[in-house]
């Protein structure tokens, strides 16, 4: 039993391509996000989520477009992609009323772009 | 600007010595501070909170408001303890974000 899976665990792709990663969290969190990890391990913050509505964009390249068709789905797509968003993405949930920052991660994408 | 400063990319200790992973953060209002954990393969999860002023696997950390810091700290380290260390901070800007700290990476020797 999952609590926040993302799909897929690796996707190899060509600059210029358009792909999308996929979330999913059956914890009943009403709040979502997306980090970024790059080569140096550093973790940082996309976007958020709370009940479908986006409420951090953390100044982003609008060639990701975040999509939640509902409070347990935050999906990815990223447009055009460049040799700079080779990095891990990781998707993760937290329950607003516990203050947001218990965060339950996915075990991530790592997304390599040629 | 609210900032998480881990100072060490690296802490490497012998099994049996204690150890200390630093945190220091910049933050204008009341902080909420965690410490996460990633172990080799397996997904990032929190270790512990400083509101619960819980220990969790023998971890303890402090919130010290003065110095701004909030280090992670075990007595005896053990080799299962090797991982990635990130400390963070949650603030509530409107929707709550958790800023994190560049990582320290501990290698505990046999």
């Amino acid at each position: 039993d999952t609590a926040v899976s993302q799909t897929p665990k690796y996707l190899v792709t060509q600059m210029g391509n358009d792909k999308s990663i996929k979330c999913e969290q059956n914890l009943g969190h009403d709040t979502m996000y997306w980090y970024k990890q790059d080569s140096k391990k550093f973790l940082k913050i996309m976007f958020s989520y709370n009940n479908k509505e986006l409420i951090i964009n953390e100044t982003v390249p609008n060639r990701f477009s975040p999509k939640s068709p509902d409070k347990a789905h935050l999906n990815l797509h990223i447009n055009s992609l460049e040799l700079g968003d080779s990095a891990v993405y990781f998707c993760a949930s937290s329950q607003s009323a516990e203050g947001g920052g218990k965060l339950f991660f996915g075990s991530g994408t790592q997304l390599s772009v040629l | 600007a609210q900032r998480v400063t881990q100072p060490e990319k690296l802490l490497s200790v012998f099994k049996g010595a204690p150890v200390e992973l630093k945190c220091n953060y910049s933050y204008s209002g009341s902080p909420e501070l965690f410490w996460y954990v990633q172990y080799s393969r397996q997904r990032l999860q929190l270790l512990l909170r400083h509101i619960s002023r819980e220990s969790i696997k023998g971890f303890t950390a402090d919130l010290n408001k003065g110095e701004t810091s909030f280090h992670l700290k075990k007595p005896f380290a053990q080799e299962e303890d090797s991982a990635m260390y990130y400390c963070a901070l949650s603030l509530n800007t409107g929707g709550f974000k958790t800023i994190f700290g560049a990582g320290t990476r501990l290698f505990v020797k046999a």
